[in-house]
């Protein structure tokens, strides 16, 4: 069964710094593309960023060179290092896993963590 | 940037109504898109990928079609499990998603 679980959220002041973790189970985890999606309280849902399994990684516009992805294959987790976080910021964060094949869509999600960034 | 937009924004409906929500592109995504169903305090759960492909365990009700800008999910005979609201996501160029769809008892 694949399962993912997120850490590391919580309460931050604006210009502070959280990293998240997902750690995967049930799965090959260097097979497979592995992303960060986020949802504002009572809005829509935003992809953050990717990684492949190039070892690619992108980024949405609105957390370019703020927020880092990167995986631990050894570890089977994947991170998201938060830097100068905004009130934006302020959302769940969850770790979704691709598709077999790839590509930046997202067929298994962890149940997410919540990040909020207050004063 | 690739923009997605969905309509309706809400959709009152009964059960065992057809339903149909439509999601469209700025651009040719040829048949990179998916559909999700999302449930209060629930993660989303993807239904259709590849613009017509269902998930396994997704409900045969549920089916999409469509290509390039102009893409579709109908739900057959809406069941009352289905009240939620459904996202529509390009994965042609990085990921974008519509601003959802709620549907609601009517």
């Amino acid at each position: 069964e694949v399962l993912l679980v997120e850490s590391g959220g919580g309460l931050v002041q604006p210009g502070g710094s959280l990293r998240l973790s997902c750690a995967a189970s049930g799965f090959t985890f260097s097979n497979y593309d592995m992303s960060w999606v986020r949802q504002a309280p009572g809005k829509g849902l935003e992809w953050v960023s990717v990684v492949n399994t190039a070892g690619g990684i992108y980024y949405a516009d609105s957390v370019k060179g703020r927020f880092t992805l990167s995986r631990d294959s050894s570890k089977n987790t994947l991170y998201l290092q938060m830097n100068d976080l905004r009130v934006g910021d302020t959302a769940v964060y969850y770790c979704a896993r691709s598709m077999p094949g790839g590509g930046t869509n997202f067929q298994h999600w962890g149940q997410g963590t919540l990040v909020t960034v207050s004063s | 940037d690739i923009q997605m937009t969905q309509s309706p924004s809400t959709l009152s409906a009964s059960v065992g109504d057809r339903v149909t929500i439509t999601c469209r592109a700025s651009q040719n995504i040829n048949k990179w898109l998916a559909w999700y169903q999302e449930k209060p305090g629930k993660a989303p759960k993807l239904l259709i990928y590849k613009a017509s492909s269902l998930e396994s365990g997704v409900p045969s009700r549920f089916s999409g079609s469509g290509s390039g800008t102009e893409f579709t999910l109908t739900i057959s005979s809406l069941q009352p499990d289905d009240f939620a609201t459904y996202y529509c996501q390009q994965y042609d160029s990085y990921s974008t998603f519509g601003q959802g769809t709620k549907v609601e008892i009517k």
